[in-house]
């Protein structure tokens, strides 16, 4: 049973256009949704996190939209640049669960100058 | 501050081999995670520890892989008798789990490819 499930496996859009990731999850338990960039041969690296008490969280060009009754989210990424041409994972949480994140199959963006 | 390091880089194996893997967290992390990654997907977890002791290893194919951190620092993750499905990157994490300074912060990986 995949509980994190990102609808793209791949996305391509051009240079200043917005992004849109989208992720859903089956686990109502999920309290905490992180996204994660990661980049040929690198370890996934945290982007933007949310919890669940919220609807909305942005930082800079990233923002994370949450709906908690349609148990689904994504992550917007304004003014797109070539630099941001990465896999983008949706991972989930439970609270008390020792931190054990449950990820997503990924979405590859492709940002195209 | 040191990121998350492992070693090696990579490694390619014949079926049958035994193959470790080692990773050095980020200094007063107390959490250390093994993920696999298998080509296109995101990382499944494998394993993962407090300090020394496993929380959960449910997820380790245990009759052929072991993990062991025995003070709570380095780790070790050994396949015994590797297949051609194990062939994937394998990634450590580590995290201080205090209130909100949760985030697990990743290694390059280790990526394996058994022939």
């Amino acid at each position: 049973q995949q509980q994190v499930r990102q609808s793209s496996q791949s996305l391509t859009v051009w240079e200043g256009e917005t992004a849109i990731l989208n992720c859903s999850y089956e686990n109502s338990a999920f309290d905490y949704f992180p996204w994660y960039q990661q980049f040929p041969g690198e370890g996934p690296a945290l982007l933007i996190a949310i919890r669940s008490v919220s609807d909305k969280k942005e930082d800079g060009r990233f923002t994370i939209f949450f709906n908690k009754r349609e148990k689904n989210l994504s992550l917007h990424i304004k003014d797109s640049q070539p630099g941001d041409s990465a896999t983008y994972f949706c991972a989930a949480r439970i609270s008390g669960s020792f931190n054990k994140l449950t990820f997503g199959a990924g979405t590859r963006l492709a940002v195209c100058p | 501050e040191a990121g998350v390091t492992q070693s090696p880089r990579y490694a390619v194996l014949q079926e049958g081999q035994a193959v470790s893997f080692w990773c050095d967290p980020i200094s007063g992390h107390d959490t250390l995670y093994w993920y696999q990654q298998p080509r296109d997907q995101g990382p499944q977890l494998l394993v993962y520890f407090r300090d020394e002791a496993v929380i959960d290893n449910s997820q380790l194919p245990s009759d052929r892989f072991s993990a062991v951190r025995p003070k709570g620092t380095n780790s070790t993750l050994k396949i015994q008798s590797a297949k051609q499905g194990d062939t994937a990157t394998y990634l450590c994490a580590s995290s201080f789990d205090w209130g909100n300074q949760d985030t697990q912060y990743f290694g390059p990986g280790t990526r394996l490819l058994v022939l």
